[in-house]
């Protein structure tokens, strides 16, 4: 079964740091780009992060620029997002989801159930 | 800048069917994108890959009841013989040059 599973939400105080996980199963992990989407409490989609099969290309939205950054371990079939300076506004849920092809930008064709990420004081 | 424009809501009568659009912004008519449809407490769900032209790739396990269309900078995403079920919000998205996606606002639909 084609699956991904994040880990590593919580609560963390304004100014913090956390990293998030993703593991993927069941398809041949660096056949496929990668990103990272959220979604506040009650609110729509918002596109943070991508990542192309080999990690070689990135991209960031430009509310997160220069605070998260975006990796991937292709040996342990996963995905990663170091969130630096986390803000209120970056309270949401957090999914991986998988590009349809090998680059960082394409249709989204799988997508996790999310970690939450709550950063209050 | 590319833009995806969706009306917040919609509604239709359980059996009947549906038409969602999702609009590119000016200079973008030529853009794919993708539908996603996230049902209330769950993950989002990949329906299809919509291209310009009209054709358009499924997601798997995805009922032909779904499906998509196309009109200059229009992209659709027709639901036919709703069912409870549909009852769900849903995106589109596409992407730039460069690693960089975009999501419209989201259509929230009712099944009355």
């Amino acid at each position: 079964e084609v699956q991904l599973v994040e880990s590593g939400g919580g609560v963390v105080r304004p100014g913090g740091s956390l990293r998030l996980s993703c593991a993927a199963s069941g398809f041949t992990f660096d056949d496929y780009g990668m990103n990272w989407v959220r979604q506040a409490p009650g609110k729509g989609l918002e596109w943070v992060s991508g990542i192309n099969w080999n990690g070689g290309s990135t991209g960031y939205a430009d509310s997160v620029k220069g605070r998260f950054i975006i990796s991937r371990d292709n040996a342990k079939n996963s995905l990663y997002l170091q969130m630096n300076s986390l803000r209120a506004e970056d309270t949401a849920l957090y999914h991986c989801a998988r590009v349809s092809s090998y680059g960082g930008n394409d249709a989204l064709d799988i997508w996790g159930q999310g970690t939450m990420v709550t950063v209050s004081s | 800048q590319l833009v995806l424009t969706q009306s917040p809501s919609a509604s239709a009568s359980l059996g009947a069917s549906v038409k969602l659009t999702c609009s590119l912004s000016s200079g973008h008519s030529n853009y794919a994108i993708a539908w996603h449809q996230q049902q209330p407490e769950k993950g989002p769900r990949y329906l299809m890959k919509l291209n310009s032209d009209g054709s358009h790739s499924k997601g798997d396990g995805i009922p032909d009841r779904f499906s998509g269309s196309s009109s200059g900078a229009e992209r659709y995403l027709t639901i036919s013989s709703l069912q409870s079920e549909d009852e769900a919000d849903y995106y589109c998205q596409t992407w730039g040059t460069g690693i960089h996606a975009v999501f419209g606002g989201g259509t929230q639909l009712t099944v009355l």
